[in-house]
């Protein structure tokens, strides 16, 4: 079956502590991103990647840090620099051309002790 | 790129029509209109989207005005399975992805 997946489901990590958070896709997607969801709120962007390799801040990229070594994987460093790490992390990714739609993989659910 | 404005919750009984308004004033020439869907503690669904022309498939239909400023979600058959939040963004299409502003979305009930 073809999709993203994000492992693990939920998270629990002491404060202070850098943790990283896996995503994988095999769509052959060129584009992956990460988001963050705060109860009740929309999804923020963290930083996207539209090619192996490269990758850019999104609009709240303060206290994380990612890496694009294979485009099939883009994993997220929630870093102690994170002020309020708390949240639920989503990873997505989409392929170029016209549609451009965004495959959610099903979440990480994050929460520092 | 240009905001939208969604109200934050709205009712539907199940089997009827889901109207879901959208105002999206700022809309630039190349931005599309996307909807998206969240049932509680999932990643996001793509339902639809489109840049002038009303679309259909088999989820929803897109209704834009013909000015673009706003849009209309409809879920011609509501069921349960459709409660969710439901977002509605614009944003430019690049030549590889795009970046998409989610706003608060709304929060649609379907009511038996």
């Amino acid at each position: 079956d073809g999709g993203i997946t994000q492992s693990p489901k939920y998270l629990f990590r002491k404060e202070g502590q850098n943790v990283t958070l896996s995503c994988e896709q095999n769509l052959n997607h060129d584009a992956m991103y990460w988001y963050r969801q705060d109860p009740g709120q929309g999804l923020r962007l963290i930083y996207y990647s539209q090619i192996v390799n490269d990758f850019q801040k999104g609009d709240i990229a303060e206290g994380y840090s990612v890496s694009r070594e294979k485009k099939e994987s883009f994993p997220l460093t929630v870093t102690s620099a994170q002020k309020n790490p708390t949240a639920f992390y989503l990873c997505a990714s989409s392929m170029s051309g016209n549609r451009n739609e965004q495959f959610f993989g099903p979440g990480t659910r994050l929460t520092v002790l | 790129d240009a905001k939208t404005t969604q109200p934050p919750s709205m009712d539907c009984a199940e089997g009827r029509a889901a109207n879901l308004p959208c105002n999206h004033s700022t809309i630039s020439g190349n931005e599309y209109v996307y909807w998206y869907r969240q049932i509680h503690s999932q990643g996001p669904q793509y339902i639809i989207h489109g840049l002038k022309n009303n679309e259909t498939n088999e989820m929803a239909s897109l209704i834009i005005t013909e000015d673009r400023k706003s849009s209309t979600l409809i879920l011609p058959h509501a069921t349960l399975r459709d409660t969710a939040v439901y977002y509605c963004i614009v944003g430019k299409i690049y030549n590889a992805g795009n970046m998409l502003t989610f706003g608060g979305g709304t929060r649609l009930m379907v009511k038996p």
